[in-house]
């Protein structure tokens, strides 16, 4: 079965600084990997996905993330931190193949960034 | 706008009653799929749907139901309700049920069972 391990519950970092989420991953098949970001009080909005292709994929509101297979990593970055983007962030996997294979979380990384 | 709507947003009731919390997706999408957000587990998936009229568990369904009578409507329901299904809850939506399909998320229901 598959799964993410983000080892950081938090991470805190100053404004204007590059930042750097952490995940780990574990499938049988090929992994499909994904990045949600959610706000307080609001629903989960997504940021980007690695389906195959180019190790580095680019998402919205400035955020990458790099794909390594060796390492079994999809780490989220941002090259300059923004206080808005304070948030929990949940990388999440989905394998292949075998009919619905839900998406797994994992249990998420509290990004503080500071003025 | 495309959008996953969910109601209601906040909801406390008392162990037993019966309730149900909508949602809905103007994105003409096949697969739909409930999960509860519990602090330091992540999302767990409740049930989803592939299309109309097929659902199927996820990794937690224990108390809960669904149903798909059409396409932009998955309803989530709690028969009789415990302090364990305190959460909370969000629906989902994708196009299709590929691995590869974005899902999009509704604002999310906060449930408080007393």
């Amino acid at each position: 079965a598959q799964s993410v391990a983000q080892p950081e519950d938090q991470v805190n970092v100053a404004e204007g600084n590059p930042l750097t989420v952490k995940c780990t991953y574990s499938v049988s098949g090929n992994p499909y990997l994904f990045w949600y970001v959610q706000y307080p009080n609001r629903g989960l909005q997504f940021l980007l996905k690695y389906i195959t292709g180019d190790n580095l994929v680019k998402g919205s509101y400035g955020f990458e993330a790099e794909f390594n297979k060796s390492q079994t990593s999809f780490h989220l970055k941002k090259p300059s931190a923004l206080v808005s983007d304070s948030a929990l962030y949940f990388c999440a996997v989905r394998d292949f193949p075998s009919g619905n294979t839900p998406l797994v979380f994992g249990k998420g990384t509290r990004l503080s960034v500071i003025a | 706008e495309a959008q996953v709507t969910q109601n209601p947003r906040y909801l406390i009731t008392v162990t037993g009653k019966k309730l149900t919390v909508t949602c809905s997706q103007n994105m003409n999408h096949e697969y739909m799929s409930w999960y509860r957000q519990d602090p330091g587990l992540g999302l767990r998936q409740i049930y989803y749907s592939m299309n109309v009229e097929v659902t199927d568990k996820g990794d937690v369904p224990e108390g809960y139901k669904v149903s798909r009578k059409e396409k932009r409507n998955f309803p989530l329901i709690l028969e009789s309700p415990s302090p364990n299904q305190t959460s909370l809850y969000f629906c989902a939506s994708s196009l299709s049920g590929q691995v590869t399909d974005t899902q999009y998320f509704g604002p999310g229901t906060r449930l408080t069972v007393l």
